[in-house]
Formats: structure tokens, C-alpha cells, sequence
């Protein structure tokens, strides 16, 4: 089945600073979405995201299917942005997969 | 909109009882899933419906673990008899088309002992 990676698997940051989540996917996909789960495990729809890119926000996301990989980016961070952030995708039918995560801490 | 509404929140049993997870997923949504995360193991599909009929179950770890979906309100996964490493947290999670936004209930974290 298709594999998923995230990097890095965690990331400190002190509020305000930016930041940059990357997933790579071993195939091609017709579905790709971020989600972040919150440190209280509520798990929130970001982006459906299969090509190209969308803005939501301080929060923004790029897919370059050709490539195989998608970024999340997170500009002007919050102690809220903390939790772990998942790409999960989905080939042609397959089940959706999700990536292990990002676990993001935000320092005040 | 209430969102997709998962019972018990926490769930503490003894191994070999029956389990039964509940979720109501969020009205007009067609497609509803169960998934399992763990530490180990991270988020896993366990199974999905579509307008109340099971299309892929091949998540679904061994035969101790069933679901089913009787209407279009309600949904429930079941385990008998459970077991120590059943122990996770498990979301139901409804959307209007396949794979495209996805809700999330809270989660039920099963403990069994």
C-alpha cells in the first residue's frame, strides 16, 4: 500500500516564529488532507488538498502531486498551533492513510 | 450543527467483556468511519459505510471487532470478548462525499484491563 512520511516528527518553536511541515507519499494520490489534533486529541479538518494550494489564515498548504509531497505552513505561530499535525491521503479508491504526524509545540 | 457525536468518552473495562462504542455521525452525511490510534500504531481505518452499508472492513483487526450501521444516524463497533490490547482511542468520522471533509467526533478512550 502507499506509504506516507512527515517530517520532522517534532518541532519547538517560540510563539511568532514560522514554520514548515512537509509529507511525502510513495504514490500518486487523488486525495490528500491536513489535520491537526489538539493536545486535548480533537481532531480538525485543515485541508483537502490534492494539487496545488489554499490558503486558510495564518495557515497555508502546497501540493505538488508530480513530486509526491504536499507542506503545511504555519506563519506568526500561536501556543494554539500546539498539537500534532497529520497529512492522511488516499490512492484511487484504497483506504485513506494517515502520515505518524508532527508533533508541533509553540512556546509562549 | 452538533457535529459527529461519540459515546462513552472513556470506557474502563475488564478483558473478556463486550464493548460497544457509539456514533451518531452528522446529518446529510453519507459516508461514515471508524478509525483506532495508538502510540504504536498511529491512526488506523478500521472500517467505512456508505449510506448505512459496509464497504471496506479489511481494517478491521480480527473477528472479535464488528460494526454496523442500522440508519443513518447511528453507528456502533463492537468488541467481544475484549482484550488488554484493544486498549486505544477510536473516532467516528462522517463526511458528505468519500475522503473529502471529514469530521471528527471526539474519540472514546478504551481502557480494558
Amino acid at each position: 500500500g502507499i506509504q506516507v512520511e512527515q517530517s520532522p516528527p517534532d518541532l519547538i518553536l517560540q510563539e511568532g516564529a514560522n514554520s514548515t511541515l512537509r509529507c511525502n507519499f510513495s504514490d500518486s494520490v487523488n486525495n490528500l488532507q491536513w489535520f491537526h489534533q489538539n493536545p486535548w486529541g480533537q481532531l480538525i479538518n485543515l485541508f483537502y488538498i490534492p494539487s496545488g494550494t489554499k490558503q486558510n489564515g495564518r495557515l497555508s498548504a502546497t501540493t505538488v502531486a508530480t513530486e509526491r509531497y504536499s507542506l503545511l505552513y504555519i506563519s506568526s505561530s500561536q501556543t494554539t498551533d500546539s498539537g500534532v499535525y497529520f497529512c492522511a491521503v488516499e490512492n484511487y479508491g484504497q483506504n485513506f492513510v494517515f502520515g505518524p504526524g508532527t508533533r508541533l509545540s509553540v512556546l509562549p | 450543527d452538533a457535529g459527529v457525536i461519540q459515546s462513552p468518552r472513556h470506557e474502563v473495562t475488564e478483558m473478556g467483556q463486550e464493548v460497544t462504542l457509539r456514533c451518531k455521525p452528522i446529518s446529510g452525511h453519507d459516508y461514515l468511519f471508524w478509525y483506532r490510534q495508538t502510540m504504536m500504531r498511529g491512526l488506523e481505518l478500521l472500517i467505512y459505510f456508505n449510506n448505512n452499508v459496509p464497504i471496506d472492513d479489511s481494517g478491521m483487526p480480527e473477528d472479535r471487532f464488528s460494526a454496523k450501521m442500522p440508519n443513518a444516524s447511528f453507528s456502533t463497533l463492537k468488541i467481544q470478548p475484549s482484550e488488554p490490547r484493544d486498549s486505544a482511542v477510536y473516532f467516528c468520522a462522517s463526511s458528505r462525499l468519500q475522503g473529502y471533509g471529514y469530521t471528527f467526533g471526539s474519540g472514546t478512550r478504551l481502557t480494558v484491563v
